[in-house]
């Protein structure tokens, strides 16, 4: 039960499009279509931004996508705005009913 | 509303126990399977323990077996973990979370932090 490898921090300007990698195994997001993205402003909650890859609950802007190859899934924000600063976190069903969350990427917008 | 209220945290010392609570409401509780998440300070996620709608299925991860016990109770809309033989690594804000057939943690709770300390 190893921690998905992230970036620890990735940067861009406003408008400007940034993606967050998030690297595991064939036991974890290389074997199963169920990664999901979490946002986590400072002292609050997890807030889920994407699911099953590449779907967006409904509220979620549509500058948020997701997608994946291999062991490796991504977070792209397109059009990126100051709210969007905040820590994110990939997750993925690792079988068994258990589950695995990536190391944490903390988005700067400068 | 929907929501997950998280309750029971506080400073316990090394060794020591505590139950956490998870009340739910806003939605049909017994339908749906949950879990428990943890943050500590300044660090990332970890998934801590599973329990399905029936509490038939329960799941642990392995940094916590034999030590924590995932329950619930349908009837009053509650989840809970008794967390045992706490170690300095255990301390940690404490979240509830309701998933979505395995593939996903959809609600979320405010957490309730753990202070392990002498």
């Amino acid at each position: 039960q190893s921690a998905l490898t992230q970036p620890r921090s990735v940067s861009g300007s406003p408008g400007q499009s940034v993606t967050i990698s998030c690297t595991g195994t064939s036991n974890d997001v290389g074997g199963y279509y169920y990664v999901s993205w979490y946002q986590q402003l400072p002292g609050k909650a997890p807030k889920l931004m994407i699911y099953d890859v590449s779907k967006r609950p409904s509220g979620v802007p549509d500058r948020f996508s997701g997608s994946k190859s291999a062991n490796t899934a991504s977070l792209t924000i397109s059009g990126l705005q100051v709210e969007d600063e905040a820590d994110y976190y990939c997750c993925s069903y690792a079988g068994s009913y258990t589950w695995v969350f990536g190391t944490g990427t903390k988005v700067t917008v400068l | 509303e929907v929501q997950l209220v998280e309750s029971g945290g506080g400073l316990v010392q090394p060794g020591g126990s505590l139950r956490l609570s998870c009340a739910a409401s806003g939605f049909t509780f017994s339908r749906y399977s949950m879990n428990w998440v943890r943050q500590a300070p300044g660090k990332g996620l970890e998934w801590v323990s599973y329990i399905t709608s029936s509490s038939s299925t329960i799941f642990y991860a392995d940094s916590v077996k034999g030590r924590f016990t995932i329950s619930r109770d349908n009837a009053k809309n509650s989840l809970f973990l008794q967390v045992s033989s706490l170690r300095d690594e255990d301390a940690a804000v404490y979240y509830c979370a309701r998933d979505q057939d395995l593939t996903f943690f959809d609600l979320w709770g405010q957490g309730t932090l753990v202070t392990v300390s002498s």
